[in-house]
């Protein structure tokens, strides 16, 4: 099984900072990666897929990098409505796996 | 209104069963792999399933081989997730989602819950 090691676990920051988070996968994926925000009693939210198209509606202050099986997510000026917790998930091949998931809170 | 809305969560002894279902409304399910995705209370993201949209292809996560079933009836618009043997550590929300053609899952239901305990 894909392996993805995500990190940091929380972060804490506040409104216009940067926030950028990290997730590794065990091998190759082949840029299939995804990006979700989950907010407290919601179902996740897709923002990113395939490591860095924007979803439609989604603010321009995320993005999604990659490279090889480095991915990053960075928002750019934290919002308010930022605050939430940021999972990535593995599409290359089932088990399609995500990552532990990174808090943002208010610091 | 183009959602899924997940059903059949409850309360179930260790040992039991419970049929869940996702029904999609304001659009067809016949053209998506779906998937279920379950989250513990406190705890991360556990992907659990996926079908592929003519049944075909199905895989599950090792935890749940030989217990959960994945299946679909695309005439009502719908997936099953037949679970049994059901373990304390199945204990969830469980959330169905959409898979688009970039495989991020991009609808997802409000969820349903599933407890397990005597």
């Amino acid at each position: 099984d894909i392996q993805m090691t995500q990190s940091p676990s929380s972060v804490s920051a506040s409104v216009g900072d940067s926030v950028t988070i990290t997730c590794r996968a065990s091998q190759d994926i082949n840029n299939w990666l995804a990006w979700y925000q989950q907010k407290p009693g919601k179902a996740p939210k897709l923002l990113i897929s395939a490591a860095s198209t924007l979803q439609s509606g989604v603010p321009s202050r995320f993005s999604g990098g990659a490279s090889g099986t480095h991915f990053t997510l960075t928002i750019s000026s934290l919002q308010p409505e930022d605050f939430a917790t940021y999972y990535c998930q593995q599409a290359k091949g089932a088990p399609d796996t995500f990552g532990q998931g990174t808090k943002v809170d208010v610091k | 209104e183009v959602e899924l809305v997940e059903s059949g969560g409850g309360l179930v002894q260790p040992g039991g069963s419970l049929r869940l279902s996702c029904v999609a409304y304001g659009f067809s399910l016949s053209g998506h792999w779906i998937s279920w995705v379950r989250q513990a209370p406190g705890k991360g993201l556990e992907w659990v399933a996926h079908i592929s949209p003519d049944g075909s292809y199905i895989n599950y996560v090792d935890s749940v081989e030989g217990r959960f079933t994945i299946s679909r009836d695309n005439a009502r618009n719908s997936v099953i997730l037949q679970m049994s043997n059901l373990k304390s550590a199945d204990a969830a929300m469980y959330y169905c989602a959409r898979t688009a053609s970039d495989r991020g899952l991009d609808l997802w239901g409000q969820g349903t819950l599933v407890t397990v305990s005597s």
